[in-house]
């Protein structure tokens, strides 16, 4: 049982190019949910998924794409990258929703810098 | 919007001592608390989940609870050790989190 798997776990992109992150959990849980993480501030919510072919927008989703085409993996792009999306990425997972006492798990961390 | 709020931001304390560390919600409407840990450079280590229908949760050393009707959360960490630094954080819901408590614990 691997939990929640990030790949690449390192990468450096020049401005304007593309990449793909990927996050692959085999817990069979429903949510998954990308945050970005930047040097003294807490997580960000970048986008999440309630279920296989469903996404929605968190708080900074601007220059970013997902999909959840299946339910195990939820693809974060980005499509031509920018300094401001040097980050730290992480992916999660939980069974069902809140009010159903599910806890975060946790990938650990994609670190993206675009130079 | 949404915020999560901890307290204090940093914290430094010799070995052995008690600590008290604390999460504050804009919105009440928690359904379940969470405390992570992480190490620097590192992911985000689950310590306790508060469920719905619970006050608080023990585990080892720490303790954490949860009152819905101020929005607060404290997570208390008895006779810390070096071991313990590192940044906690309360997500709110799963989907807001703070800046998080540095804490440093000195040999």
């Amino acid at each position: 049982n691997a939990g929640v798997t990030q790949t690449p776990k390192f990468r450096v992109l020049k401005t304007g190019q593309s990449m793909t992150l990927l996050c692959a959990q085999d817990m069979n849980h429903e949510y998954m949910y990308w945050y970005r993480q930047d040097p003294g501030m807490g997580l960000r919510l970048i986008h999440y998924s309630v279920g296989e072919g469903t996404t929605a927008k968190g708080e900074v989703p601007d220059g970013y794409n997902v999909s959840r085409l299946k339910k195990q993996n939820f693809l974060l792009g980005l499509e031509s990258a920018a300094p401001s999306q040097t980050s730290v990425y992480f992916c999660a997972s939980s069974y069902l929703a809140d009010g159903f006492n599910s806890p975060l798990h946790f990938g650990n961390g994609t670190r993206l810098t675009v130079t | 919007k949404q915020e999560v709020t901890q307290i204090p931001a940093a914290l430094s304390v010799p070995e052995g001592e008690n600590l008290v560390l604390n999460c504050s919600f804009t919105d009440s409407a928690i359904y379940n608390l969470q405390w992570f840990r992480q190490d620097p450079g590192k992911g985000l280590t689950s310590l306790l989940l508060i469920q719905s229908s619970q006050r608080e949760q023990t585990s080892g050393r720490l303790n954490a609870s949860l009152d819905k009707s101020s929005g607060r959360s404290t997570l208390y960490i008895a006779a810390s050790q070096p071991g313990d630094s590192a940044t906690y954080l309360c997500p709110r819901n799963k989907l807001v989190f703070g800046a998080g408590t540095i804490l440093r614990v000195k040999s």
